[in-house]
């Protein structure tokens, strides 16, 4: 069964340019996590997806960042425009229920200039 | 103060030793994670525990709730243990997030 995967692995873009990050679940999981982590910091919740409506989204840090999961089943994160401080590895997780463990992908690394 | 402290930050150790990394937290919470993170790779669930104890192969995580504390053992040591070890807990009530530490970096030398 394949994992958590996201694309793309790795991301340099310039401040005030967009950019789209995309995370697919494991198959049949409801639950999808997105995360930061910033240089120097520990990761950070950002946002919980139920199938595709958002359960809790406190933890994005401002309307910049929007992030959608049509369908229910891949979801993307979309950071425009972007700033210096949103460099980061954004990572991705998915779970079946949200008190089973959850499956994290390697992580889109974001540098923007 | 973040709300999920790990100790040591760093740790090195010889091939074989026991290792034991700590974490202590401040909120109540529904469980307990415990995650690795290998140099340029993604995150692997170690353990998710929320009483007790739990083992897998080499490695222990325990919990004990009422002293908000949490440890993982690693028993005879390898290099390729050399990995950031992430305490995470779930805040009892929520849906599922996950407050981090800021993780442990463990180097297991030959």
């Amino acid at each position: 069964e394949a994992g958590v995967t996201q694309f793309p692995s790795h991301s340099v873009i310039e401040k005030g340019q967009t950019v789209t990050l995309r995370c697919d679940p494991i198959s049949g999981h409801d639950n999808l996590y997105w995360y930061r982590r910033v240089m120097g910091k520990e990761i950070k919740f950002l946002l919980h997806f139920v199938k595709e409506s958002k359960q809790d989204e406190s933890g994005m840090p401002n309307n910049r960042f929007l992030a959608e999961r049509t369908g229910g089943t891949y979801s993307t994160l979309k950071v425009q425009p972007a700033e210096l401080e949103d460099s980061g590895v954004y990572f991705c997780a998915s779970s079946l229920a949200p008190q089973e463990t959850q499956y994290f992908g390697p992580g889109t690394r974001l540098l923007v200039l | 103060k973040n709300e999920v402290e790990q100790s040591p930050q760093n740790l090195t150790a010889q091939e074989g030793e026991f290792i034991t990394i700590n974490c202590s937290y401040s909120v109540g919470i529904s469980a307990l994670h415990w995650l690795q993170q290998h140099p340029g790779g993604g995150i692997v669930s170690l353990f998710m525990l929320s009483s007790g104890k739990k083992k897998h192969g080499r490695l222990i995580a325990t919990i004990n709730i009422q002293e908000k504390h949490s440890s993982l053992h690693i028993t005879a040591s390898h290099p390729r243990d050399s990995a950031v070890y992430i305490c995470a807990v779930k805040r009892g009530g929520s849906q599922g997030n996950l407050i981090f530490g800021k993780g442990t970096k463990l180097s297991v030398k030959p």
